[in-house]
């Protein structure tokens, strides 16, 4: 089946801890990205990738990390959480970054405390 | 970068009724126009697209129009039944990256 895979799915942590949230898409896409969506603000993107070892900033990259060393996985890397962090993830993937339809993952729900 | 607005931010319509969800954009190289539906709880799903040599595209009872001299396009759902209730986003592809909507929650009254 062809899906997006989110790990974990909630994560409660405190300000400070690094952590990382995993993605991986097993439809060989290209086209991996990152966003963030908070109440009354839809969704944001932080990071994307069109490819291993190409990645560039979207509309809200601070405070994020992120990698492509291989092509089914791209995980979001929080540093140093803070609590404007809290909010719901999700990771998508296409087949390329034009003209193509986004499949999401189920969503990372994270509160930093 | 891109600035997308989305308007209503919240619709409800009687079971049966039609549906129209509007967003606007502002560059003028944006080239693709999805839409998505997201469930309570649940990821977003996209339910149509357009791309920008097409101005019109149905998927029966879903329909999306887009006008690139105005920056505008638009998301029509006809006879509304209950399941259609969910938030709606518009987004729009330029270049790499994309931007979305600030959603629409549309409720159809039984």
């Amino acid at each position: 089946e062809a899906q997006v895979t989110q790990n974990p799915r909630y994560l409660i942590t405190v300000t400070g801890k690094k952590l990382t949230v995993t993605c991986s898409q097993n439809m060989n896409h290209e086209y991996m990205s990152w966003y963030r969506q908070d109440p009354g603000l839809g969704l944001r993107q932080i990071y994307y990738s069109m490819n291993v070892e190409v990645t560039d900033k979207g509309d809200v990259p601070e405070g994020y990390k992120v990698s492509r060393k291989e092509k089914r996985n791209f995980p979001l890397i929080l540093e140093s959480p803070s609590p404007n962090q809290t909010s719901l993830y999700f990771c998508a993937s296409s087949v390329d970054s034009s003209n193509q339809p986004q499949h999401f993952g189920d969503g990372t729900r994270l509160s930093i405390l | 970068g891109e600035n997308v607005e989305q308007h209503p931010s919240t619709l409800s319509v009687q079971e049966g009724d039609s549906a129209v969800i509007k967003c606007t954009y502002s560059d003028s190289a944006s080239n693709y126009f999805p839409w998505y539906k997201q469930e309570l709880g649940k990821r977003p799903q996209l339910i149509i697209d357009i791309r920008s040599n097409v101005g019109e595209k149905k998927d029966q009872r879903i329909a999306v129009t887009l006008n690139k001299t105005a920056k505008h396009f638009s998301l029509h759902i006809t006879e509304t039944q209950p399941e259609d209730s969910a938030v709606y986003f518009c987004a729009v592809n330029t270049g790499n990256q994309f931007y979305f909507g600030t959603g629409t929650s549309l409720t159809v009254i039984p």
